[in-house]
């Protein structure tokens, strides 16, 4: 597979239930964001990983747990979210932290229920 | 504050004739600025960039104009086509700093 690959494609939890998303790219890139899209809202920047270090945190909520155990994987774990929570969940990657062309992944609709 | 703002949420034009997407910036310190395109049940793909050095940048039937007195970029698409529809967003970063998108705006190719 070449690309940025998400999974789930879907999900739908309750809101006492721990779920992850899984993100993998193969475009040997060392920075990789997730993003979430609201309807109506603009795509906001929730984390940024540089060569598996996170670099930055855009106040979010506990309650979203990012992982990067390696420069081509990326996890999002969620747990007790809200309704309010649900929204589109991009994966993106690039070169590096500073080049300004991200890939992005299909997404994950989710679903908080 | 919304730093990149999409006014327009939706755009039709028929097919053959010219689209234009208007994108308006607030942060004078933004110098990259790109288009992404994104269809319904994809992520967003990357579409056109311009650095702010320039006053245009062509690809193909793309086009992306920016005035930075006016803090107002544009997206031309001609001739429009029906695989055109999609979503659009601009967005713009400061000295290769994060990405800053604004809403989006669909357009609708009509036949």
């Amino acid at each position: 597979e070449t690309g940025v690959t998400q999974t789930p494609r879907h999900l739908v939890m309750g809101m006492t239930n721990k779920k992850s998303l899984k993100c993998e790219q193969h475009l040997g890139h060392n920075a990789m964001y997730w993003y979430k899209q609201s309807a109506k809202k603009p795509l906001e920047l929730m984390f940024v990983y540089s060569l598996e270090e996170r670099v930055e945190n855009n106040s979010v909520p506990s309650r979203f747990s990012p992982e990067c155990p390696n420069s081509s994987h990326l996890f999002l774990h969620l747990h007790t979210l809200q309704p309010e929570d649900s929204a589109l969940y991009l994966c993106a990657s690039s070169q590096d932290a500073g080049y300004t062309e991200a890939f992005f992944g299909q997404g994950t609709r989710l679903t908080v229920v | 504050d919304q730093q990149v703002k999409q006014n327009s949420p939706s755009l039709s034009v028929q097919e053959g004739r010219i689209s234009i997407l208007n994108c308006d910036y607030t942060n004078s310190m933004f110098d990259y600025f790109l288009w992404y395109k994104k269809y319904p049940a994809e992520g967003p793909t990357f579409l056109i960039s311009i650095s702010s050095i320039k006053d245009k940048n062509e690809d193909g039937r793309f086009t992306v104009f920016l005035n930075k007195s006016a803090k107002h970029l544009s997206l031309h698409i001609v001739p429009s086509q029906p695989g055109d529809s999609a979503v659009y967003f601009c967005a713009a970063s400061a000295r290769r700093d994060k990405i800053i998108f604004g809403k989006g705006t669909r357009l609708h190719i009509l036949p």
